[in-house]
């Protein structure tokens, strides 16, 4: 059983459309995250979500909202895609974000691609 | 704010090298400290972590030493293979921040 799954895996869109990327996590944890790596592999923490609790990374444009139905699943929605939103957007999960020796499990990664 | 600086690559080394990866952090209190690895195509997972000052984490042939008082978590392997070549992230989490802080990345190329 995949422990941090995400879909799509690849998603090519056009500029000003709006998209959505889904991830569940089976771990029963407390805290899910959303990352985004850049092409030089540079990784952004973009959410963190515990019980809850939103916390955001200030530097997020606001046309990226993350949603969680329940615990075990955080989706992230794109508003007005631009070209500068390509990258590969990755899920994490972990047990207490709030506990610092907590490791952090990720997700395959999906690729998004703005033309 | 907290911090993580890693050496920049990419590192090449030939197989069996010895391998060194540097990352000193700052942080308030008195954070934990990881290393991932990402495989291409794939995401990050954890290689090895270290709670507190001194501990030593090790895992598949790298380890690494909480030094406080250098505030330094430098990867290291005695014989690095081809299997090795990867991205490696040195990563800390503060209690009670829900924030966690990467490094930029090393990327390692091991020839045969």
């Amino acid at each position: 059983d995949t422990a941090v799954s995400q879909t799509p895996k690849y998603l090519v869109t056009q500029m000003g459309n709006d998209k959505s990327i889904k991830c569940e996590q089976n771990l029963g944890h407390d805290t899910m995250y959303w990352y985004k790596q850049d092409s030089k592999k540079f990784l952004k923490i973009m959410f963190s979500y515990n019980n809850k609790e939103l916390i955001i990374n200030e530097t997020v444009p606001n046309r990226f909202s993350p949603k969680s139905p329940d615990k075990a699943h955080l989706n992230l929605h794109i508003n007005s895609l631009e070209l500068g939103d390509s990258a590969v957007y990755f899920c994490a999960s972990s047990q207490d974000g709030g506990v610092s020796g907590n490791e952090q499990f990720f997700g395959p990664g999906t690729r998004l691609t703005v033309l | 704010g907290n911090s993580v600086t890693q050496m920049e690559g990419p590192v090449t080394l030939s197989e069996e090298a010895f391998l060194t990866i540097n990352c000193t952090y700052t942080a308030t209190g008195y954070p934990s400290l990881f290393w991932y690895v990402q495989y291409p195509g794939e995401g990050l997972q954890l290689l090895l972590k270290a709670t507190k000052a001194d501990d030593k984490g090790s895992n598949k042939g790298f380890e690494a030493t909480y030094r406080k008082e250098t505030t330094s978590f430098h990867l290291e392997k005695g014989s690095v293979q081809v299997s090795d070549s990867a991205v490696y992230f040195c990563a800390l989490v503060s209690g009670g921040s829900y924030i966690p802080t990467f490094g930029r990345g090393t990327s390692l190329i091991v020839h045969p």
